[in-house]
């Protein structure tokens, strides 16, 4: 079956613009999350969604950072005003049920984001 | 709160040599222990993962890693290397946090495959 996408793949953005990244997870997936994974970092978690609702946004490293899911599926999340800084790959990643604790997570590709 | 230290960024082996990454954690509460794989612009891919039972766990292309609650230790082994295992590898705890997963991950290993 299909798995977790994201896109766009890669995208390059000028400082100061908006850029929208986009994931798709696998259907039926209650449980979405985002996470940077940085050059040299392991991978910093963003954000988690529980069908459209974000119980735990804590990891957004400034309000610049907002993200949406709808109809319990596809989720976007929004850098307002990139900075050099928000270089990074952006991974998605989908799990079936999110009250377990042993659940897999299933990655996406990633959108590899470059901020000139 | 839980984290996971991965000793050594870098491994390099040869080509049929023991593998062996490792992966040290900390949790306040019996933890669920994953490895994860990713290859160059690829997402993460599971490999492995310890719920309950037996400790030793095996996984995908010939990899296993064995919980020991003791030293607080998950690392992972493969008996011989090959080319296509060069990648990646992160290992990373779960636990219930505010009725959710959180996983934490720790900061990857790069394995290099010598021929």
């Amino acid at each position: 079956g299909a798995g977790v996408s994201q896109s766009p793949s890669n995208k390059v953005t000028e400082k100061g613009k908006d850029v929208e990244l986009r994931c798709d997870p696998i259907s039926g997936h209650t449980a979405l999350y985002w996470y940077r994974q940085s050059l040299g970092q392991g991978l910093e978690f963003l954000i988690y969604f529980q069908g459209n609702s974000a119980p735990d946004k804590s990891g957004l490293p400034s309000d610049r950072f907002s993200a949406e899911r709808t109809g319990g599926s596809v989720s976007t999340l929004t850098i307002q005003r990139t900075q050099q800084e928000d270089s990074a790959v952006y991974l998605c990643a989908s799990s079936l049920e999110w009250r377990g604790s042993r659940e897999t997570q299933y990655f996406g590709p990633g959108t590899r984001l470059l901020v000139l | 709160a839980q984290s996971v230290t991965q000793l050594g960024s870098h491994v390099s082996v040869s080509e049929g040599a023991l593998v062996l990454l490792r992966c040290n954690y900390s949790s306040s509460v019996p933890p669920y222990l994953f490895w994860y794989v990713q290859y160059p612009n690829q997402g993460l891919q599971l490999l492995l993962k310890y719920t309950t039972g037996a400790t030793l766990v095996k996984g995908i292309n010939g990899f296993e890693a064995e919980f020991k609650k003791s030293e607080t230790s998950f690392h992972l082994t493969k008996p011989s290397a090959h080319m296509s295992d060069a990648a990646e590898y992160f290992c990373a705890v779960s636990e219930n946090s505010g009725g959710y997963q959180k996983v934490t991950f720790g900061t990857g290993t790069k394995l290099q495959v010598i021929p």
